[in-house]
């Protein structure tokens, strides 16, 4: 079975252009999450999606980063513009709710660096 | 809110050794579920362990096993027999049940020496 397949693996562009990534979850996994990871901190929740209805998005920038899942499968996330501080790995997770365990698996990430 | 925490910055662990990496919980939640994820030097995050917060037993897969003490706000990882390609990160993660995102850890890197 593929696991989650996210591109690019890693990006560099300057300040104030804007990039997207793109992520392909685990077939029939209904749940697709974003995390932004800093150097030296654990992964931080950016969107949750349950198909392709964004139901937690409180920790999104709204004002520059935007997502969308359509059709509910493959999603895209973008920075618009870019700023210094966005430089981070950006993970793509997904999961089935099964029961009570919902393991999340991740992909590789995107690592972005802005100058 | 949930909040992880990881105490130990960095181990050392010689090679065929045991090695426990702390972790600590707080949550209001009455029902959650825990996790252990190994993150390489490649950048991937690989799930090795969970454990539900109603779970009587411990977890164990494989080499490794979750030492849960519910009344502590504890679930401490021990990797048994380590080997060189144990080398990693490491972050505990909890989430509520049912789909919810993971809070994390700061992380503990482990080190396995010859």
């Amino acid at each position: 079975e593929a696991g989650v397949v996210q591109s690019p693996r890693y990006k560099i562009i300057e300040k104030k252009q804007p990039v997207a990534f793109w992520c392909n979850p685990i077939s029939g996994h209904n749940t697709l999450y974003w995390y932004r990871q800093n150097l030296g901190q654990g992964p931080e929740l950016l969107i949750r999606y349950e198909n392709e209805e964004a139901v937690d998005d409180s920790q999104l920038p709204k004002d520059r980063f935007s997502a969308e899942r359509l059709k509910g499968v493959d999603s895209t996330l973008k920075i618009q513009p870019a700023e210094l501080g966005d430089s981070a790995v950006y993970l793509c997770a997904s999961s089935l709710a099964f029961g009570q365990q919902e393991t999340q698996y991740f992909g590789p990430g995107t690592r972005l660096l802005v100058l | 809110a949930q909040k992880i925490t990881q105490t130990q910055p960095g181990m050392f662990v010689q090679e065929k050794e045991a090695v426990t990496l702390d972790c600590t919980y707080d949550t209001s939640d009455p029902s959650y579920g825990l996790f252990w994820y190994k993150q390489p030097s490649s950048g991937e995050m690989i799930f090795l362990i969970y454990q539900g917060s109603y779970d009587q037993q411990n977890a164990t897969e494989g080499r490794y096993s979750l030492n849960f003490q519910k009344a502590r706000k504890s679930a401490n990882l021990v990797i048994s027999a380590s080997q060189l390609g144990d080398s990693a990160m490491y972050f505990c993660a909890m989430s509520r049940l049912y789909g919810y995102a993971l809070n994390f850890g700061k992380g503990t890197s482990l080190l396995v020496t010859p």
